[in-house]
């Protein structure tokens, strides 16, 4: 139980395009999801929490025009970035908490990895 | 705000070695303790938690006791498999999010 997946697992695009990467939660309900971003051999950096039908709340640092997130259910959350340049590839991994069980464990996905021509 | 801060490596070592790695926390309570597990080229999976001060979480061998007098949360493996190769974060809950440690790169070798 409590499956997170992300597709798609890789993307490569071209500097200037914009890259959806979508997050749903299997096998439960999430009223709360949670975008990071990874460099290599680093922890996780948080971007944003999303609310199922609110507006994402963003961490200090993070453009909100560049990295557009949508919740419009309680399984699926987008991530977009938006006119994407090479400093925008990363590792970007999405979790989700569930309505029921403990409170605070997140559940991950996959991550998908942006490279960026 | 509550935090974690443990030992970043790398860690290197043999099959059937004792792994070790520190984690310690600051907390304004008691928090829940998390450890998770990154694979090369894979998302975080939860390895094992503690809820409360001297419990005891495990999993696949692992094991971690929540320690109030010393604010730990150490990680421990008695024997580790080349299978063990990964990242390992220390976490807690930190008002609605998880505050993740550093990480630790550990390289099991055959």
């Amino acid at each position: 139980g409590a499956v997170v997946s992300q597709h798609p697992s890789r993307v490569i695009c071209k500097s200037g395009t914009s890259v959806k990467i979508e997050c749903r939660s299997l096998d439960f309900q999430a009223t709360t999801m949670f975008w990071y971003r990874q460099f290599p051999k680093k922890s996780l950096m948080l971007m944003a929490t999303s609310n199922e039908g609110s507006k994402a709340t963003y961490e200090q640092g993070v453009e909100k025009d560049k990295f557009l997130i949508n919740h419009a259910s309680l399984t699926l959350s987008t991530l977009t970035v938006t006119s994407a340049h090479p400093e925008d590839s990363s590792f970007y991994i999405c979790s989700a908490k569930t309505l029921a069980g403990y409170y605070n464990e997140q559940f991950f996905g996959p991550g998908t990895r942006l490279t960026v021509l | 705000g509550d935090s974690v801060t443990q030992m970043e490596g790398p860690v290197t070592l043999s099959e059937e070695a004792f792994l070790t790695i520190n984690c310690t926390y600051t907390a304004t309570g008691y928090p829940s303790l998390f450890w998770y597990v990154q694979y090369p080229g894979e998302g975080l999976q939860l390895l094992l938690k503690a809820t409360k001060a001297d419990d005891k979480g495990s999993n696949k061998g692992f094991e971690a006791t929540y320690r109030k007098e010393t604010t730990s949360f150490h990680l421990e493996k008695g024997s580790v498999q080349v299978s063990d190769s990964a990242v390992y974060f220390c976490a807690l809950p930190n008002d609605y999010k998880l505050s993740f440690g550093a990480g630790t790169t550990v390289t099991v070798r055959a």
